[in-house]
């Protein structure tokens, strides 16, 4: 069975200062995993997704993270935080049996001026 | 064009009303999916639209009536929903189910729902 687990419920950083949001996903196949990023009162937008090629993966607006299959980790992060960073972000996985996604809990990002 | 447009973006009920939600995406996709997110939660997946077909209904309560008139349409029938139905309820694609591990799904808006 898939899992995730995002290990805070909140983050708060100052701005032009690194951001690091962690995932954790539990998966019995090989993962596909996805970072989403959710305004408030808005939709969810795919920031970067990691589907079994180069481990490192870049996103939008700045966003990297790594896939350590040794550590079942996919980290999000960002050298330098902006205030339109501010959001709710969610990590999700899929497998290659699985049918759908699922989402980790959410980690809220507050960026403070 | 590469969005989801869902249509109302906020819609207040009573529990007596009958209201629809509607979701269009013009991108070929052929899945799309009903989520509904309460506050502070990550998205629920509800129903899973397959080339026009239900595929996935994870046990949502009769209120809620999925609809697919076309490839490119779905829509979201509400009755006699209760205030706990009050949420934000999102539509999502992806090319295809399987390819949705490839590509990831693209997400509307969202219909802000109250229900009173």
């Amino acid at each position: 069975a898939q899992s995730v687990t995002q290990l805070d419920s909140h983050v708060s950083v100052s701005e032009g200062t690194p951001v690091l949001l962690r995932c954790n996903y539990s998966s019995s196949y090989s993962p596909s995993l996805f970072w989403y990023v959710q305004h408030p009162n808005k939709g969810l937008q795919l920031l970067l997704k990691y589907t079994s090629a180069a481990t490192l993966v870049k996103g939008i607006n700045g966003f990297e993270a790594e896939f350590k299959k040794s550590e079942t980790s996919f980290h999000l992060t960002k050298p330098s935080a902006h205030m339109s960073d501010a959001a709710e972000y969610f990590c999700v996985v899929r497998d290659n049996y699985g049918q759908n996604f699922v989402f980790g809990p959410g980690t809220r990002l507050s960026v403070l001026p | 064009d590469t969005e989801v447009t869902q249509t109302p973006k906020h819609l207040v009920m009573g529990m007596t009303n009958k209201k629809s939600l509607k979701c269009e995406q013009h991108m070929g996709h052929r899945a799309m999916y009903w989520y509904k997110q309460k506050a502070k939660k990550p998205p629920e997946l509800m129903f899973v639209y397959s080339y026009e077909k239900l595929s996935i209904n994870e046990s949502v309560p009769s209120r809620f009536s999925p609809e697919c008139p076309n490839s490119s349409l779905l829509n979201l029938h509400l009755h006699a929903l209760q205030p706990e139905d009050s949420a934000l309820y999102l539509c999502a694609s992806s090319p295809s189910e399987t390819e949705s591990r490839v590509y990831g799904y693209t997400f509307g808006s969202g219909t802000r729902l109250t229900v009173v």
